[in-house]
């Protein structure tokens, strides 16, 4: 079936360690998102891809890290700068750029122990 | 910057009942305009898109419209059942913001058998 999968599901960060959130999508779609959610908040935008090797700020940019090496690939990298990472992590992708229905992967639950 | 707001923030109904979401923004120069549903520790799921061109949208028991002059949607569920009940998100793409999308914090619904 096609989809968005992110990996892995729960994932524990001690102070100071980077952590690498995966996701993969076999939609053939263009552009890849992340974002965050805290408890009872909406969603922020952290970083965007539109295409392979290519990606922007969102607006909560500092402390993460992505790459897109290949397009049906968007790792997230969590870094020690993150001062604040426990959260839900969202990864999402669509089509095009704009006008079409975004479709989100299950997230990841990031917590600092 | 768009702000988009979600009224109201938790609701309670008993089975049968139909229902409305309220959703508002604050730029009316918007692309489109999505309503998700996410249930607890999961991704979303998109229900509806709307068109800046559209006034609604519907899928089965769901009826979305949108009035972009005055910044608001809302969301009609019909005849409601205990599986609505979950988190219901409106998220904006305006026409200057690329690929960014803006979420409201979401509106807690709980349909009681």
């Amino acid at each position: 079936d096609g989809g968005i999968t992110q990996s892995p599901k729960y994932l524990f960060r001690k102070e100071g360690q980077n952590v690498t959130l995966s996701c993969e999508q076999n939609l053939n779609h263009d552009a890849m998102y992340w974002y965050r959610q805290d408890p009872g908040q909406g969603l922020r935008l952290i970083y965007y891809s539109q295409i392979v090797n290519d990606f922007q700020k969102g607006d909560i940019a500092e402390g993460y890290s992505v790459s897109r090496e290949k397009k049906e690939s968007f790792p997230l990298t969590v870094t020690s700068a993150q001062k604040n990472p426990t959260a839900f992590y969202l990864c999402a992708s669509n089509r095009q750029l704009s006008g079409n229905t975004i479709y989100f992967g299950e997230g990841s639950w990031l917590t600092v122990v | 910057k768009q702000e988009v707001t979600q009224i109201p923030a938790a609701l309670s109904v008993p089975e049968g009942e139909n229902l409305v979401l309220n959703c508002s923004f604050t730029d009316s120069a918007i692309y489109n305009l999505q309503w998700f549903r996410q249930d607890p520790g999961k991704g979303l799921t998109s229900l509806l898109l709307i068109q800046s061109s559209q006034r609604e949208q519907t899928s089965g028991r769901l009826n979305a419209s949108l009035d972009k002059s005055s910044g608001r949607s809302t969301l009609y569920i019909a005849a409601s059942q205990p599986g609505d009940s979950a988190t219901y998100l409106c998220a904006v793409r305006g026409e200057t913001s690329g690929s960014r999308l803006t979420f409201g914090e979401g509106t807690q619904l709980t349909v009681n058998p």
